[in-house]
């Protein structure tokens, strides 16, 4: 599976809209981009996941790059509860195996 | 929603001794998971089930067995635990349309003396 990268930690006011990036850039044709976050010691939680189209859900929205080497989740209106590590994956459709990172911290801020 | 109980929640026990984990799904979900979480680690995958009797190991299966004697109970052993084990133990089934839109139950703190 491709490797991410994502910022160690990011600061959003409440209310605000978050946007946290991620880079892919060795991922191949058939992998798909994952989003998870995990809140503050609970089971991770799927947010979005998406191949090469934009796409939009009730909890966030995902821009993924037209060379598919980046992505951006956006969380439209960030609340004190959006705070939690927030990780990107890129997996095969086949793959049975999520590779969790390190994730980003995002912090939601009053 | 997909529904998952883990038990217990918490466990101490000492080194040496066996310990099994319980995975119970309310739904008949066919792909069923076991990860473990550790500081500077992240997630990772231990063993998954594709089926009844049907398991697979991950990439940290060592020193972990599993069975799967009914598609909703996914039971993870530690034949003899060791101070390495010490983790918290997350069960995931696959819920979506692909095998990695997985939900995750609360996780068990195990602490292994």
């Amino acid at each position: 599976d491709a490797k991410t990268t994502q910022p160690t930690s990011m600061d959003c006011a409440e209310g605000r809209a978050a946007n946290l990036p991620c880079n892919h850039s060795t991922i191949s044709g058939n992998e798909y981009v994952y989003w998870y976050r995990q809140i503050h010691s609970q089971g991770p939680q799927y947010i979005i996941h998406g191949l090469k189209n934009n796409e939009t859900n009730e909890m966030a929205s995902l821009i993924i790059t037209e060379d598919r080497k980046s992505s951006t989740l956006i969380l439209p209106h960030a609340t004190l509860r959006d705070t939690a590590v927030y990780y990107c994956i890129v997996s095969g459709a086949g793959s049975y195996q999520l590779t969790f990172g390190k994730g980003t911290k995002l912090s939601v801020i009053p | 929603d997909a529904g998952i109980t883990q038990s217990p929640r918490h466990k101490v026990t000492e080194t040496g001794t066996p310990v099994t984990l319980r995975c119970h799904q309310t739904e008949n979900h066919r792909y069923m998971y076991w990860y473990r979480q550790d500081p500077g680690h992240g997630l990772r995958l231990i063993h998954y089930s594709y089926g009844v009797k049907d398991t697979d190991k991950g990439e940290v299966s060592d020193g972990y067995s599993v069975s799967r004697s009914k598609t909703e109970d996914f039971l993870l052993t530690l034949e003899s635990a060791t101070s390495s084990q010490t983790s918290v133990y997350f069960c995931a089934i696959s819920v979506g349309s692909s095998y990695n839109e997985q939900f995750f139950g609360p996780g068990t703190r195990l602490t292994v003396l």
